[in-house]
């Protein structure tokens, strides 16, 4: 079945460093592949996705690229703040699942001032 | 932006009452809602696929006589904890797919924190 495989975490990083957070999937068909952030005590928000093979998604500082070849969507920022400082979900969604989305089991990223 | 709103946010009670969660999406319609459940430092595990107008679809493990969904209309989807025990102490997340549109992301609530007594 379909899976998601993050690193594990907590990742602690100083303000301004380079941050990755590994995600790979297991899919059977073509799943759009999503990045989630979880701040303390809320629901999730989107932070980006990708639909397709090579494509790339971005949003506020953040990118990641669909890549096919190794199965993987991973999760890239040049420089963090502290108001990075949150729980990240990879996930794909299954077109033949009917719009479910598997989760990864999260990343929690503390940043330091 | 699409806005999920989740009610109540938080709510305490005890052993053997039933807990009714909504979930509304307030400027979209959406055909499909999704249940999710979080324990401490954990994913989300999908519970169920709430469908308007007819019988939500519970994943493996389960139990729908435990766990009552209704999605009565296309912006109203709800969650009933039966007899609620400590052990159903948990935070409970919904999401709605945009109707018409399979390829917009679901739009998230931001949860409610269920905790028995």
């Amino acid at each position: 079945g379909n899976s998601v495989t993050q690193m594990e975490g907590p990742v602690t990083l100083s303000e301004e460093a380079f941050l990755t957070i590994n995600c790979t999937y297991t899919a059977t068909g073509y799943p759009s592949l999503f990045w989630y952030v979880q701040y303390p005590g809320e629901g999730l928000q989107l932070l980006l996705k990708a639909t397709k093979a090579d494509d790339k998604g971005s949003n506020k500082g953040f990118e990641a690229t669909y890549r096919k070849e190794t199965t993987s969507f991973h999760l890239e920022k040049g420089s963090v703040q502290v108001s990075d400082s949150a729980v990240y979900f990879c996930a794909l969604s299954d077109d033949n699942q009917g719009g479910k989305l598997i989760f990864g089991q999260g990343t929690e990223l503390s940043v330091k001032p | 932006g699409a806005v999920v709103s989740q009610h109540p946010s938080w709510v305490i009670c005890k052993s053997g009452t039933s807990v009714k969660i909504e979930c509304r999406s307030l400027d979209f319609q959406a055909t499909t809602m999704f249940w999710y459940r979080q324990f401490p430092k954990q994913s989300l595990m999908l519970m169920a696929t709430s469908n308007e107008g007819s019988k939500a679809t519970y994943e493996q493990g389960v139990e729908k006589d435990k766990f009552l969904i209704n999605h009565a209309s296309l912006t109203l989807s709800t969650l009933t904890v039966t007899s609620a025990h400590p052990e159903d102490s948990s935070f409970y997340i919904c999401s709605a797919q945009p109707s018409g549109d399979f390829y917009q992301p679901q739009h998230f609530g931001d949860g409610t924190r269920l905790s028995i007594l």
